[in-house]
């Protein structure tokens, strides 16, 4: 089936420690999306790659990057982790074009800050 | 005032009510209208998607989507327990790689 796919689903890092999460796509979207969730509240979108072209939200915080090497892999890359970043990071694409804008998320990688 | 709002709940319901849950927005902008369904600790799962103003069906689902109000609702008939998550609102002015503004989510548990 196609679909979107994060690894790892858990990942326990030390503070200051950085970590890597990852994301694939079977759907050949041209747009990927990064969030981030904390408890009872909405996605906040990080960042979104259009193709090769990378787009930051104002309020990302600089220790937030991200890569994205082809059509398929995103990666998000947190350079020194705090306990503020311990949050539910999901992945998400979009076809661009066809006028359609829904999302498609993956499972989502639990981040634990210790 | 928050571009979208939705209550959080939790609202809570027996098996077989029908359950109504809704949204409002600000920006007259919004074309584009989701509701996502996420399971404790899983990804938000796309359930509906509307353009514009009208109703959609699919099954025991009904989103309907009232731009002259700026309202939003989505309607569970014959509500199972299996039913039992977090209802996100999300919308976009645009279909392109616009960001999804996302309601709060409303908590639901249907009680068997």
């Amino acid at each position: 089936d196609a679909m979107v796919i994060q690894n790892p689903r858990y990942q326990v890092t030390q503070f200051g420690k950085p970590v890597t999460l990852s994301c694939s796509q079977t759907l050949n979207h041209n747009v990927m999306y990064w969030y981030q969730q904390k408890s009872s509240q909405a996605p906040k979108l990080l960042f979104h790659y259009y193709d090769k072209d990378f787009n930051n939200e104002a309020d990302t915080p600089d220790n937030f990057q991200s890569r994205r090497p082809n059509t398929s892999f995103c990666f998000l890359d947190i350079r020194s982790p705090g306990l503020g970043d311990a949050a539910m990071y999901l992945c998400a694409t979009s076809r661009v074009g066809g006028g359609r804008g829904e999302q498609y998320f993956g499972p989502g990688t639990r981040l634990t800050v210790t | 005032q928050k571009e979208v709002e939705q209550d959080p709940g939790p609202l809570s319901v027996p098996e077989g009510a029908i359950v109504s849950l809704n949204c409002t927005y600000s920006n007259s902008a919004f074309q584009y209208f989701m509701w996502y369904r996420q399971y404790s600790r899983k990804g938000p799962e796309l359930l509906m998607y509307t353009y514009s103003s009208g109703n959609k069906e699919d099954g025991r689902f009904t989103a309907q989507v009232d731009k002259s109000s700026k309202y939003i609702s989505l309607f569970i008939r014959d509500s199972q327990p299996s039913d039992s998550a977090t209802y996100l609102c999300a919308m976009t002015r645009s279909g392109g790689s616009e960001k999804l503004v996302f309601g709060k989510g409303t908590k639901l548990t249907v009680n068997p």
